[in-house]
């Protein structure tokens, strides 16, 4: 299994902050990674795909970058509305794997 | 623009069979380059991918459940849906379907999901 790791597990920031989420491939997975946004008692939503591609209808604050095993998430200025936690997700594998999560919150 | 919806039981009794369905609306679950794919999220942890299956009827698995997970597709219903036997305390989760948009060199990621469903494992 291919396993990803992000850092940090939780995060505090102000309304403002630039902020930006790191995630770990075990092996090289090309751009093959995807960034999602959960709120509470919500499904995932699709941010980034393809490690750099914004979502069709996702703020342009969010961005993503990185490929092979090292991958970042970048909100450049956070609104209230983006307090939520953060998954990358790889699809390189058959099995696809998520990261353990980013929970940011209101410092 | 396509919505998927999970319905089934919210309590199922330890080793008996949980059994959910996924119902497609807005498009044809046949049309188009997808994947359709079951994930679940127990309470308070990650993300686990469960398996995905094509309208074809090809399917893939976790193998950490593939021996007790079968995921089928019924398009006549615009359906498809998920069984996963000797279920344990464990299996308690919120469980969500979501469409798998796969393009050109495979690469794919899930949008949209559904809302989730709980579905809790207890005598």
């Amino acid at each position: 299994d291919i396993q990803m790791t992000q850092s940090p597990s939780s995060l505090s920031a102000s309304v403002g902050d630039r902020v930006t989420i790191t995630c770990r491939a075990s092996q090289s997975i090309s751009s093959y990674l995807n960034w999602y946004q959960q709120k509470p008692g919500k499904a995932p939503k699709l941010l980034i795909y393809a490690a750099s591609s914004l979502q069709s209808g996702v703020p342009s604050r969010f961005s993503g970058s990185g490929s092979g095993t090292d991958f970042t998430l970048t909100i450049s200025s956070l609104q209230p509305e983006d307090f939520a936690t953060y998954y990358c997700q790889q699809s390189y594998s058959t099995l696809d794997t998520f990261g353990q999560g980013t929970k940011l919150e209101i410092k | 623009q396509v919505q998927l919806q999970e319905s089934g039981p919210g309590l199922v009794k330890p080793s008996q069979t949980l059994s959910l369905t996924c119902t497609v609306s807005g498009g044809s679950i046949s049309s188009g380059s997808y994947y359709w794919s079951w994930i679940r999220q127990p309470a308070g942890k990650g993300l686990e991918w469960i398996g995905r299956i094509y309208t074809s009827g090809s399917t893939n698995y976790n193998p950490s459940l593939k021996s007790r997970v079968t995921i089928s597709v019924d398009t006549s219903k615009n359906q498809f849906s998920l069984k996963l036997s000797s279920v344990t305390a464990a299996d308690t989760a919120v469980y969500y379907c979501a469409r798998v948009v796969v393009v050109p060199a495979a690469m794919s990621w899930f949008d949209p999901w559904g809302q989730g469903t709980l579905v809790t494992v207890s005598s």
